[in-house]
């Protein structure tokens, strides 16, 4: 059984905070996305890791940051949320290309 | 950003109904195609991988078909039950090694 893990499930925090949103993995995989969906939208790409130290910018442009020191840890950091932030933010991993990606349960995230 | 489409955007059947739906993708480039299956309150679930034209899945009453040639994908679920009511979203994989996810199917089948 795939597993990963997101924390908080839910978060809601005024304008100007620094967040860290957490996405473990447990299954040693390499390679690692974020997601934003708004709502009625489609799932867009931010980040995505193919391994330790490295880190791309996904086709929707994003204000937060990502890093990956450790193969199972893959957090997402927003220096100074804003309300544009609001949404939800899934992270999931991929063992191989002929693979589906495994998900977490995503990050409701409200900033006021 | 790649142009993934499905439709309908949403869909309510009866029980015992049987239905289906699209996915629209580019048909150059292509990898692979995903389907998953999205509950509220959970994550996606995988549902098929499909890399070849012509590729035919079944997992219990839910198949999936596969045309790169013409860019499109049919899921089809048979005699539907409350519990297949979901979001059915599905992911192009592109030879970049990019998912590009439609915005999804939202299934709502009706006791």
């Amino acid at each position: 059984e795939a597993d990963i893990y997101q924390t908080p499930r839910y978060l809601v925090i005024g304008t100007g905070k620094k967040i860290t949103l957490e996405c473990s993995q447990t299954m040693g995989h390499d390679k690692m996305y974020w997601y934003q969906q708004d709502p009625g939208m489609e799932l867009h790409l931010i980040h995505y890791s193919y391994g330790v130290n490295s880190t791309e910018k996904g086709d929707l442009s994003s204000e937060s940051t990502v890093s990956r020191i450790r193969t199972e840890h893959f957090p997402l950091t927003l220096e100074s949320a804003r309300p544009s932030h609001t949404s939800q933010y899934l992270c999931a991993s991929l063992g191989g290309w002929n693979q589906p990606q495994h998900f977490g349960d995503g990050t409701r995230l409200s900033i006021l | 950003i790649l142009n993934v489409e499905q439709s309908p955007q949403s869909l309510h059947v009866q029980e015992g109904d049987s239905t289906n739906f699209t996915c629209s993708f580019p048909s150059s480039n292509f990898y692979a195609l995903h389907w998953y299956r999205w509950e509220t309150a959970k994550s996606p679930e995988a549902l098929f991988v499909m890399t070849l034209n012509g590729d035919e899945k079944k997992k219990g009453r839910i198949s999936a078909t596969l045309n790169t040639k013409e860019g499109y994908s049919y899921l089809y679920i048979k005699g539907s039950q409350p519990e297949d009511s979901a979001t059915y979203l599905c992911a192009f994989i592109g030879t970049g090694n990019q998912f590009y996810f439609g915005t999804g199917t939202s299934l709502t089948v009706i006791p």
